[in-house]
Parts: structure tokens; sequence; C-alpha cells
């Protein structure tokens, strides 16, 4: 089984400064992570994953992440961010195909609130 | 082919009232997911098809939730004698057999039951 633990619940950021999103995983096998962006009263739209090779994956909207095995971790950074970038973020894991594996177990979310 | 649509968008009904959510997948999507979205948490598993077979159902999916996907295209899910605790947002997801990507999310469909 896997678990996501997002380590933030709300993180509030002023435009055009740079933001981190912390992920970390929990899991007994090799894992596809994800991250994906829900805006108030929509379904949730993929921004990026990390399935094998290069362990700095960029997305869209300018959102990148770096996975780090060693500490289980999946962060997502954006260099420079926008209002239109105020959402809840969810950090996702899903253990590689076969059986009954292919449903995502999320985090909790976090909240990007990006003030003017 | 728009995406995975959900119908209805929002649903109130009274406690102890049965209700059915329909989910539209992609149309070349064999994969379905259901998932339940309550305030402040992440999407949580609910069941998921492969064509017209259930293949997994989450303990969360008690005796008064059923899903069908009786054509192996869209789904829908009941649930009945409803009760507060299932008020929440129900997303539907597609994908394709042997996917290496994230789902195709659905808007969801927010039940609040009063």
């Amino acid at each position: 089984a896997q678990s996501v633990t997002q380590l933030d619940s709300q993180v509030p950021v002023f435009e055009e400064a740079p933001v981190e999103l912390r992920c970390n995983y929990s899991s007994s096998v090799s894992v596809y992570l994800f991250w994906y962006v829900q805006y108030p009263n929509q379904g949730l739209q993929l921004l990026l994953k990390y399935l094998s090779g290069s362990t700095l994956v960029k997305g869209i909207n300018g959102f990148e992440a770096e996975f780090n095995k060693s500490q289980t971790s999946f962060h997502l950074r954006k260099p420079s961010v926008h209002i239109s970038d105020t959402a809840e973020y969810f950090c996702a894991v899903r253990a590689p195909s076969g059986g009954s594996n292919y449903k995502l177990t999320f985090g909790k979310g976090t909240l990007l609130t990006v003030n003017p | 082919d728009t995406g995975v649509s959900q119908d209805p968008r929002h649903k109130i009904t009274k406690r102890g009232q049965n209700v059915t959510f329909r989910c539209d997948p992609i149309s070349e999507h064999n994969r379905l997911y259901w998932y339940r979205q309550t305030l402040g948490q992440g999407p949580e598993f609910l069941t998921y098809f492969q064509n017209e077979a259930q293949l997994e159902k989450s303990r969360l999916l008690s005796d008064r939730f059923s899903a069908e996907r009786p054509k192996g295209s869209f789904s829908t899910l009941e649930i009945q004698r409803t009760e507060q605790g299932d008020s929440a947002m129900y997303l539907c997801a597609s994908s394709l057999d042997g996917d290496l990507y994230g789902y195709t999310f659905g808007s969801g469909t927010r039940l609040t039951v009063v």
C-alpha cells in the first residue's frame, strides 16, 4: 500500500515570488508520482508526472517537480507565481501497472493562495 | 470528444432519498474510476471498472452504494438511503488500458444531503 503526506495544508505567497509545495510518500514498491491542480468547483487537472528517468520533471503552467528517492519526496516548485495559480494542489502516487494497482492515492492537498 | 462528463453538477437531496450520478468517460478509454472527495481531503478511491467489469471496490463503498458500467461506456453511481455523511464531491475519471499517465477527471458531482 502507498500513502502520501503533503506537509503544508496552506501556503500563502505574494505574486511573482517562488513557491515550493512539499510532498512525501511511503511505499514498499517503486511508484509513479503525480501532481494535480484543482480550481474551485472543478475536477482535477494533471500538472506533471514522474514515471522513470530524469528526476526533474517539467509540467504545465511553469511548474516543475523533483523526485528524490532517498528522501521519498516529490516537491512541486514554481519560480514565479501568478494570481491565477491560486488553487488546491494534490500530490498522488500509484504503483506501476499490474493487478489492482491502477488506483491513485492522494494526499490531503495544499491550498496555494497567491496575493497581489 | 471534450473529456469526461459528469451529470448532474450539483445535487441536493433529503436524507433517506436515493440518488444516481452519471459519468461519460472519454470514448476510447476502457478504464473508469469513481472517487469521493470530502471537504479538506484529497480524493479517495471508491471503485474501478475495466470495460464493463467492476474489478475493485473500496471498503468505503458500503452496501448502500452501487456502481455499474453496463456496456463499457458510461457509468452510474447510485446511493440508496442517503445520509448526511454522504455529502461530498463525487469524481469520475477515465484512462486507457496500460496507461502510464494520470487519469482524466470530470468536473465532479457535488452532493449535499440535508
